[in-house]
């Protein structure tokens, strides 16, 4: 079982709507948890950090950590065509090990 | 401050031939890690090194491909007798002991093997 796991995409979604990320983790151990975005011929860089259970707000983004059902999600408000790229997930750990990624289309 | 950087941000070379490739991490980061990425790929984990710990070779997918970092700070990634499958982007990120506030991800290096 790999340690992340992320639904590949394409999420394609209309302009304005919201866009809905979701990450689940086999490692119960988990604590805390990084969303990267990542756009095309560019690297990664970190957009959300989460660090307990529930929710955690930042302008049109919003991380959901849930403990119990390991998983993290990231809503994304608003959305724009801006918005368009890879988000990766990771658990905070000293050796970071990424999920593959979903890609995100936001259409006008 | 300064981001992560590396270096060349480009790199053409023969199948057979050596490569190296620097990093420069984030000045009081203890953790550099490289990642390559190849074409429409995720990242997948090569090498961790934290402090003056053994580093982490986990990742590594062959014994043609070796790293070391000189005074905690730069690195460099070699591979050596390249292959056409070693095409792809390889990315250095450095972070604080533990990646406590995540990890910083320099630009990459692009590497083509003919």
């Amino acid at each position: 079982q790999k340690e992340v796991e992320q639904n590949s995409g394409p999420l394609s979604v209309p302009e304005g709507a919201i866009a809905s990320l979701n990450c689940t983790y086999s490692d119960r151990g988990s604590q805390s948890f990084f969303w990267y975005r990542q756009y095309s011929g560019k690297s990664p860089e970190l957009i959300m950090s989460i660090y307990s259970n529930g929710d955690k707000e930042d302008g049109r983004f919003t991380a959901q950590l849930n403990k119990a059902s390991q998983y993290v999600s990231l809503l994304i408000r608003d959305s724009q065509p801006s918005d368009s790229a890879t988000y990766l997930c990771a658990p905070r750990k000293s050796k970071l090990i990424f999920g593959a990624g979903t890609r995100l289309a936001v259409h006008p | 401050g300064a981001g992560v950087s590396q270096s060349p941000s480009n790199k053409v070379t023969e199948k057979g031939k050596d490569v190296e490739l620097r990093c420069d991490p984030i000045s009081g980061h203890t953790a550099l890690y490289w990642y390559r990425q190849s074409l429409g790929q995720g990242l997948e984990f090569l090498i961790y090194f934290q402090g003056n710990s053994a580093p982490d070779k986990s990742g590594l997918p062959s014994d043609r491909f070796s790293a070391e970092r000189t005074g905690g700070s730069v690195s460099t990634l070699t591979i050596q007798r390249t292959q056409q499958e070693d095409s792809a982007v390889y990315l250095c990120a450095s972070s604080l002991e533990g990646a406590i506030d995540g990890q910083y991800f320099g630009p990459g290096t692009r590497l083509l093997v003919l």
